[in-house]
Protein backbone atom coordinates (compact mmCIF):
# COMPACT_ATOMS: atom_id res chain seq x y z
CA UNK A 1 0.00 0.00 0.00
CA UNK A 2 0.99 3.39 -1.03
CA UNK A 3 2.03 5.88 1.56
CA UNK A 4 2.51 9.05 1.44
CA UNK A 5 3.79 11.52 4.42
CA UNK A 6 4.32 15.11 4.33
CA UNK A 7 6.27 17.17 6.52
CA UNK A 8 6.18 19.42 8.30
CA UNK A 9 2.38 19.10 9.05
CA UNK A 10 2.23 22.82 10.38
CA UNK A 11 4.45 25.66 9.14
CA UNK A 12 4.04 29.36 10.58
CA UNK A 13 6.71 31.59 9.12
CA UNK A 14 7.74 35.31 8.47
CA UNK A 15 7.20 37.00 5.48
CA UNK A 16 10.42 37.18 3.25
CA UNK A 17 11.94 33.93 4.56
CA UNK A 18 12.97 30.70 2.93
CA UNK A 19 11.58 27.46 3.76
CA UNK A 20 10.83 23.81 1.84
CA UNK A 21 8.35 21.48 2.77
CA UNK A 22 8.98 17.49 2.18
CA UNK A 23 6.82 14.89 0.60
CA UNK A 24 8.18 11.34 0.78
CA UNK A 25 6.63 8.29 -0.83
CA UNK A 26 6.86 4.51 -0.01
CA UNK A 27 6.33 3.12 -3.29
CA UNK A 28 7.81 3.46 -6.39
CA UNK A 29 5.93 6.41 -8.56
CA UNK A 30 7.33 8.59 -11.13
CA UNK A 31 4.56 11.09 -11.39
CA UNK A 32 3.73 13.25 -8.78
CA UNK A 33 1.56 16.26 -7.92
CA UNK A 34 1.36 19.42 -5.29
CA UNK A 35 -1.95 21.10 -4.72
CA UNK A 36 -2.90 24.01 -2.80
CA UNK A 37 -6.16 24.31 -0.65
CA UNK A 38 -7.12 27.76 0.69
CA UNK A 39 -9.83 27.11 3.89
CA UNK A 40 -13.23 26.52 2.72
CA UNK A 41 -12.20 26.33 -1.07
CA UNK A 42 -11.05 23.62 -3.64
CA UNK A 43 -7.95 22.04 -4.54
CA UNK A 44 -5.84 23.97 -7.49
CA UNK A 45 -3.26 22.27 -9.26
CA UNK A 46 0.50 23.65 -8.55
CA UNK A 47 2.96 21.48 -10.33
CA UNK A 48 2.64 18.19 -12.03
CA UNK A 49 5.92 16.03 -11.70
CA UNK A 50 6.39 13.34 -14.59
CA UNK A 51 9.78 12.27 -13.73
CA UNK A 52 13.11 11.80 -12.09
CA UNK A 53 14.40 15.25 -11.58
CA UNK A 54 11.75 16.93 -12.90
CA UNK A 55 11.62 20.99 -11.43
CA UNK A 56 9.50 23.32 -12.19
CA UNK A 57 8.56 26.76 -10.66
CA UNK A 58 5.72 28.92 -10.86
CA UNK A 59 6.60 32.18 -8.98
CA UNK A 60 7.78 31.93 -5.51
CA UNK A 61 7.45 27.98 -5.38
CA UNK A 62 9.67 25.48 -6.84
CA UNK A 63 9.04 21.91 -6.55
CA UNK A 64 11.55 18.76 -7.38
CA UNK A 65 11.36 15.52 -7.46
CA UNK A 66 13.58 12.57 -7.09
CA UNK A 67 12.21 9.25 -7.60
CA UNK A 68 15.32 7.60 -6.22
CA UNK A 69 14.74 8.84 -3.35
CA UNK A 70 10.90 8.94 -3.51
CA UNK A 71 11.17 12.35 -2.28
CA UNK A 72 9.57 15.24 -3.62
CA UNK A 73 10.14 19.17 -2.10
CA UNK A 74 8.26 22.04 -2.56
CA UNK A 75 10.45 25.35 -2.07
CA UNK A 76 9.20 28.27 -0.95
CA UNK A 77 11.23 31.58 -1.26
CA UNK A 78 10.59 35.02 0.27
CA UNK A 79 7.57 34.00 1.53
CA UNK A 80 4.61 36.06 1.05
CA UNK A 81 0.92 36.22 3.32
CA UNK A 82 -0.82 35.24 -0.01
CA UNK A 83 1.38 32.08 0.20
CA UNK A 84 -0.95 30.90 3.30
CA UNK A 85 -2.89 27.82 2.06
CA UNK A 86 -2.66 24.19 2.73
CA UNK A 87 -0.57 22.59 0.22
CA UNK A 88 -0.86 18.71 -0.28
CA UNK A 89 1.40 16.77 -2.54
CA UNK A 90 -0.41 13.51 -4.06
CA UNK A 91 1.42 10.59 -5.58
CA UNK A 92 -0.42 8.13 -8.48
CA UNK A 93 0.41 4.43 -8.34
CA UNK A 94 -0.26 2.42 -10.97
CA UNK A 95 -1.54 -1.46 -10.32
CA UNK A 96 -2.59 -3.85 -12.47
CA UNK A 97 -3.29 -1.19 -15.81
CA UNK A 98 -5.20 0.89 -12.96
CA UNK A 99 -3.99 4.26 -11.04
CA UNK A 100 -4.46 4.72 -7.59
CA UNK A 101 -3.59 8.59 -6.52
CA UNK A 102 -2.78 9.23 -2.98
CA UNK A 103 -2.54 12.41 -1.40
CA UNK A 104 -0.32 13.33 1.96
CA UNK A 105 -1.77 14.57 5.00
CA UNK A 106 -1.22 18.17 3.71
CA UNK A 107 0.88 21.34 5.19
CA UNK A 108 -0.61 23.98 6.85
CA UNK A 109 1.23 27.06 5.70
CA UNK A 110 1.15 30.31 7.56
CA UNK A 111 2.76 33.20 6.61
CA UNK A 112 3.23 36.04 9.45
CA UNK A 113 3.44 39.54 8.38
CA UNK B 1 -13.02 28.93 -11.91
CA UNK B 2 -11.80 25.37 -12.70
CA UNK B 3 -14.26 24.42 -15.40
CA UNK B 4 -15.30 21.48 -13.17
CA UNK B 5 -19.03 22.22 -12.08
CA UNK B 6 -21.02 20.15 -8.92
CA UNK B 7 -24.19 20.01 -7.20
CA UNK B 8 -25.68 20.92 -4.64
CA UNK B 9 -23.11 22.68 -2.66
CA UNK B 10 -24.45 22.27 0.49
CA UNK B 11 -26.44 18.67 1.47
CA UNK B 12 -27.74 18.47 4.89
CA UNK B 13 -29.42 14.77 5.48
CA UNK B 14 -30.10 12.08 8.19
CA UNK B 15 -28.38 9.04 9.19
CA UNK B 16 -29.62 5.90 6.94
CA UNK B 17 -31.07 8.16 3.69
CA UNK B 18 -29.69 8.16 0.38
CA UNK B 19 -28.27 10.92 -1.12
CA UNK B 20 -26.63 11.83 -4.87
CA UNK B 21 -23.97 14.07 -5.99
CA UNK B 22 -23.48 15.22 -9.36
CA UNK B 23 -20.29 16.82 -11.22
CA UNK B 24 -20.14 17.91 -15.03
CA UNK B 25 -16.70 18.26 -15.66
CA UNK B 26 -14.93 20.72 -18.14
CA UNK B 27 -15.27 20.58 -21.56
CA UNK B 28 -12.89 17.97 -23.31
CA UNK B 29 -12.30 16.03 -19.89
CA UNK B 30 -13.36 12.43 -20.33
CA UNK B 31 -11.87 11.55 -16.71
CA UNK B 32 -14.01 12.14 -13.67
CA UNK B 33 -12.37 11.19 -10.29
CA UNK B 34 -14.45 11.58 -7.00
CA UNK B 35 -12.61 12.59 -3.36
CA UNK B 36 -13.68 12.66 0.33
CA UNK B 37 -11.98 14.92 2.20
CA UNK B 38 -12.67 15.02 6.11
CA UNK B 39 -10.77 16.10 9.51
CA UNK B 40 -10.16 12.70 10.55
CA UNK B 41 -9.45 11.06 6.94
CA UNK B 42 -7.83 13.50 5.55
CA UNK B 43 -8.41 13.83 1.36
CA UNK B 44 -8.94 10.44 -0.28
CA UNK B 45 -9.09 9.26 -3.44
CA UNK B 46 -13.03 7.00 -4.09
CA UNK B 47 -13.30 6.37 -7.90
CA UNK B 48 -12.83 7.56 -11.30
CA UNK B 49 -14.45 6.58 -13.96
CA UNK B 50 -13.13 7.12 -17.69
CA UNK B 51 -15.24 7.31 -21.13
CA UNK B 52 -18.37 5.92 -19.21
CA UNK B 53 -15.99 3.26 -17.94
CA UNK B 54 -14.40 2.44 -13.87
CA UNK B 55 -10.96 2.93 -14.29
CA UNK B 56 -9.54 2.95 -10.56
CA UNK B 57 -10.94 2.30 -7.00
CA UNK B 58 -9.47 4.07 -3.65
CA UNK B 59 -11.30 3.82 -0.36
CA UNK B 60 -14.74 3.37 -1.60
CA UNK B 61 -17.21 2.08 0.77
CA UNK B 62 -19.95 -0.71 -0.23
CA UNK B 63 -22.54 1.82 0.38
CA UNK B 64 -21.51 4.27 -2.26
CA UNK B 65 -21.74 3.87 -5.81
CA UNK B 66 -20.67 6.20 -8.81
CA UNK B 67 -21.39 6.38 -12.43
CA UNK B 68 -19.99 8.10 -16.23
CA UNK B 69 -23.00 9.14 -18.39
CA UNK B 70 -22.73 9.09 -21.58
CA UNK B 71 -22.84 13.37 -21.61
CA UNK B 72 -19.60 12.31 -19.08
CA UNK B 73 -20.79 14.23 -15.99
CA UNK B 74 -20.84 11.96 -13.15
CA UNK B 75 -22.95 10.79 -9.91
CA UNK B 76 -21.75 9.95 -6.78
CA UNK B 77 -24.63 7.79 -4.59
CA UNK B 78 -23.53 7.88 -1.08
CA UNK B 79 -26.28 5.51 0.73
CA UNK B 80 -27.30 4.43 4.60
CA UNK B 81 -25.95 7.09 5.48
CA UNK B 82 -23.95 7.23 8.45
CA UNK B 83 -22.42 10.45 10.83
CA UNK B 84 -18.85 9.55 9.43
CA UNK B 85 -19.86 9.88 6.16
CA UNK B 86 -19.72 14.00 6.88
CA UNK B 87 -17.22 15.34 4.60
CA UNK B 88 -16.41 17.61 1.90
CA UNK B 89 -16.95 15.26 -1.93
CA UNK B 90 -14.74 16.72 -4.71
CA UNK B 91 -14.86 15.97 -8.04
CA UNK B 92 -12.38 16.09 -10.47
CA UNK B 93 -11.62 15.87 -14.20
CA UNK B 94 -8.81 15.80 -16.43
CA UNK B 95 -7.64 15.71 -19.92
CA UNK B 96 -8.11 12.50 -22.32
CA UNK B 97 -4.47 10.78 -22.47
CA UNK B 98 -2.66 12.92 -25.45
CA UNK B 99 -3.57 16.13 -24.56
CA UNK B 100 -0.96 17.22 -22.96
CA UNK B 101 -0.86 17.18 -19.27
CA UNK B 102 -3.12 14.67 -19.50
CA UNK B 103 -2.68 13.43 -15.29
CA UNK B 104 -3.29 17.20 -14.20
CA UNK B 105 -6.71 16.98 -12.10
CA UNK B 106 -9.03 20.32 -12.02
CA UNK B 107 -10.91 20.17 -9.19
CA UNK B 108 -14.73 21.39 -8.23
CA UNK B 109 -16.18 23.51 -5.44
CA UNK B 110 -17.41 20.70 -3.53
CA UNK B 111 -20.33 19.17 -2.43
CA UNK B 112 -20.45 19.69 1.71
CA UNK B 113 -22.55 16.50 2.82
CA UNK B 114 -23.81 16.81 6.73
CA UNK B 115 -25.35 13.72 7.94
CA UNK B 116 -27.63 14.61 11.30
Amino acid sequence: ELKVEQNPLFLSMQEGKNYTIYCNYSTTSDRLYWYRQDPGKSLESLFVLLSNGAVKQEGRLMASLDTKARLSTLHITAAVHDLSATYFCAVVLNSGGYQKVTFGTGTKLQVIP
Amino acid sequence: DSGVTQTPKHLITATGQRVTLRCSPRSGDLSVYWYQQSLDQGLQFLIQYYNGEERAKGNILERFSAQQFPDLHSELNLSSLELGDSALYFCASSPAPGQGAWDEQFFGPGTRLTVL
